[in-house]
């Protein structure tokens, strides 16, 4: 079954602090992989995408990594702000289709 | 100058009426999505419509009826609401012969069903 699932579920983190959040996926064929960031109460939004051969991709404070032999994909927040304090989807796309399959999402919470 | 655009961004009803939420996307995409995101804040596809045409159409209950009247334009009606109906709709768009397909989201509109 193909499938995308994020740890951790939720995070609290020490403003100024870096953390990492983790994606693993079983989606096959691949096409790419994007990070989502949603406020709340607004609609996500796309902070980054990998495709098949990167490994790694930056959007200021966060970085994207991608190890698709391993089908793992990671987000990195350095330097944390309370802006952060979000939730952070991972969505993988099908090759070929446009059939999207989401992650069940981390929640974090930057604290001051 | 909103991308996507869903009306009523609240919706407050009671057990058996219908409503319809509306949506609309200036990016000029040929495919609009309806999605439902649950308290667990997972977001589930219900429709996909490229170009008038629906071509996802996942287990949804036949209370749920999308519309597309054209590419810009994708409204959801329900009828018969239920207390399970209560969530956050998200309207998205994507450009399907984009290399990347980047889904563009609305801001949702929250059901609550009484």
């Amino acid at each position: 079954k193909n499938q995308v699932e994020q740890s951790p579920q939720s995070l609290i983190i020490l403003e100024g602090k870096n953390c990492t959040l983790q994606c693993n996926y079983t989606v096959s064929p691949f096409s790419n992989l994007r990070w989502y960031k949603q406020d709340t109460g607004r609609g996500p939004v796309s902070l980054t995408i990998m495709t098949f051969s990167e490994n790694t991709k930056s959007n200021g404070r966060y970085t994207a990594t991608l190890d698709a032999d391993t089908k793992q994909s990671s987000l990195h927040i350095t330097a944390s702000q309370l802006s952060d304090s979000a939730s952070y989807i991972c969505v993988v796309t099908y090759s070929g289709t446009y059939k999207y399959i989401f992650g069940t999402g981390t929640r974090l919470k930057v604290l001051a | 100058d909103t991308a996507v655009s869903q009306t009523p961004k609240y919706l407050v009803t009671q057990m058996g009426n219908d409503k319809s939420i509306k949506c609309e996307q200036n990016l000029g995409h040929d495919t609009m999505y309806w999605y439902k995101q649950d308290s667990k804040k997972f977001l589930k596809i219900m429709f996909s419509y490229n170009n008038k045409e629906l071509i996802i159409n996942e287990t949804v209950p036949n209370r749920f009826s999308p519309k597309s009247p054209d590419k810009a334009h994708l409204n959801l009606h329900i009828n018969s609401l239920e207390l399970g109906d209560s969530a956050v709709y998200f309207c998205a768009s994507s450009q399907r012969t984009s290399v990347t397909g980047e889904l563009f989201f609305g801001e949702g509109s929250r059901l609550t069903v009484l």
